[in-house]
């Protein structure tokens, strides 16, 4: 199957500092790209999808100016946590699908961020 | 909005078979999966299925869809500890891309 992949793995920061966490399709275009938190014993929270060369929607309660969101190109998006505090230590999935009649999308393998 | 549900424990005894089931709203849903989280890890993709097909199965996972109930459930056979995992259903449809998941549920495979 598609392959995407999403760095790094995990990452310890400090607070205040900000982290980039990259997603990139290897091997197929990637017109959209989902950024997913998971928050401990639930499942993943959708935070914003993001098509190629637009803004991102973000969802209802996601702070737009605290996760930042890009995706200029067809195989990578980026997302920075800004300023992170320790309650943004979370694990951050994205996902990647090509769009049109294929609505299947591929996880990366995560990250987990951990702010000290 | 549309939700996903699925109980949130299972335990079997090794070698025995395991069914987790799911329960979805979407009617226009399109693919329906089953990802597997092991501890510390990200989702692993097990298997998925297309929305006109009532049953896929794939080595020891079977997986039926009965649509009419929106009802998904995941098989595995002869179950092993290694099995043991956090199972999350997920959806999409046509028109949406975005993918609805469900809780998780926390599979114990007990020697």
């Amino acid at each position: 199957g598609a392959v995407v992949s999403q760095h790094p793995s995990w990452v310890i920061c400090k607070s205040g500092t900000s982290v980039k966490i990259e997603c990139r399709s290897l091997d197929f275009q990637a017109t959209t790209m989902f950024w997913y938190r998971q928050f401990p014993k639930q499942s993943l929270m959708l935070m914003a999808t993001s098509n190629e060369g637009s803004k991102a929607t973000y969802e209802q309660g996601v702070e737009k100016d605290k996760f930042l969101i890009n995706h200029a190109s067809l195989t990578l998006s980026t997302l920075t946590v800004t300023s992170a505090h320790p309650e943004d230590s979370s694990f951050y999935i994205c996902s990647a699908s090509g769009g049109g009649m294929n609505t299947e999308a591929f996880f990366g393998q995560g990250t987990r961020l951990t702010v000290v | 909005g549309e939700d996903v549900e699925q109980s949130l424990f299972l335990s079997v005894r090794e070698g025995d078979s395991s069914v987790i089931n799911c329960t979805y709203t979407d009617s226009s849903s399109t693919y329906l999966y089953w990802y597997k989280q092991e501890p510390g890890a990200g989702l692993q993709l097990l298997t998925y299925i297309f929305s006109n097909m009532d049953m896929k199965q794939d080595q020891r996972l079977t997986v039926l869809l009965n649509k009419k109930d929106k009802h998904l459930s995941l098989r595995i056979a002869d179950t092993q500890t290694g099995d043991s995992a956090i199972y999350f259903c997920a959806e999409t449809s046509y028109n949406n891309n975005d993918m609805r998941f469900g809780a998780g549920t926390r599979l114990t495979v007990k020697p």
